[in-house]
């Protein structure tokens, strides 16, 4: 069964600081790997989308890369505001659906 | 275009009773998925439909089930409710027609159950 764990559970970071979240999954046979963010009490928002043939994919001031093989996917946020703050959820498709990670909870402080 | 709706945005049942959630998808996405999202277990698979026709399921128990609509609109029914359903449940859509083919899912705000 696949497993997708994230790190750390929680990050707090000054304003304009750029940061990097971790995400890895136990089994490489992915279609794609999404990232997400959450706010409070709400639905999830996409953010990238890395299809299994992709290496990276960037928007704006966010980078995702995947490293299949080795079953690891980083966040790479730049610049960060006091509105990136929220929970980053990543997420692997496999044959039957998404297996989503715990979460990290990021906290941009101005 | 609108994007995915859920209604109710909030349920308050007690135990032993029934619900039944309703997910409007993205117009022209004929994939719609259920997710139980829980402080304990985070964010977890219930099951897919597409065309009417359940595609994938999850790990949950038999008082867990859904369907699909001619219109794409799905429904999900949990009965016999107990506290640890309390829950927010989340649906997503996806234009995904292939069991391989890639997506991006789009989700709603989801609908917050409680359970006395």
């Amino acid at each position: 069964k696949q497993e997708v764990t994230q790190i750390p559970a929680a990050l707090s970071v000054p304003e304009g600081e750029n940061l990097v979240l971790n995400c890895s999954f136990t089994d490489s046979a992915i279609y794609n790997l999404q990232w997400f963010r959450q706010d409070p009490g709400k639905g999830l928002t996409s953010l990238l989308l890395i299809q299994s043939s992709q290496r990276e994919q960037t928007s704006g001031r966010l980078n995702a890369s995947l490293d299949k093989s080795s079953g690891r996917s980083t966040l790479y946020i730049a610049a960060s505001q006091p509105g990136d703050s929220a929970t980053y959820l990543c997420a692997v498709r496999g044959l039957g659906n998404l297996f989503f990670g715990t979460g990290t909870r990021l906290t941009v402080i101005p | 275009k609108a994007g995915v709706t859920q209604t109710p945005r909030y349920l308050i049942k007690t135990r032993g009773q029934q619900v039944t959630l309703s997910c409007s998808p993205i117009s022209g996405h004929r994939s719609v998925s259920w997710y139980q999202q829980t402080p304990g277990q985070g964010l977890q698979f219930l099951f897919e439909y597409f065309s009417e026709t359940q595609r994938n399921k999850g790990n949950f128990p038999g008082r867990f089930s859904g369907r699909q609509f001619s219109n794409s609109r799905s429904e999900m029914n949990v009965s016999t409710l107990e506290l640890g359903d309390s829950a927010l449940y989340l649906c997503a859509s996806s234009s995904r027609r292939g069991q391989g083919q890639t997506d991006t899912q789009y989700f709603g705000p989801g609908t917050r159950l409680t359970v006395l």
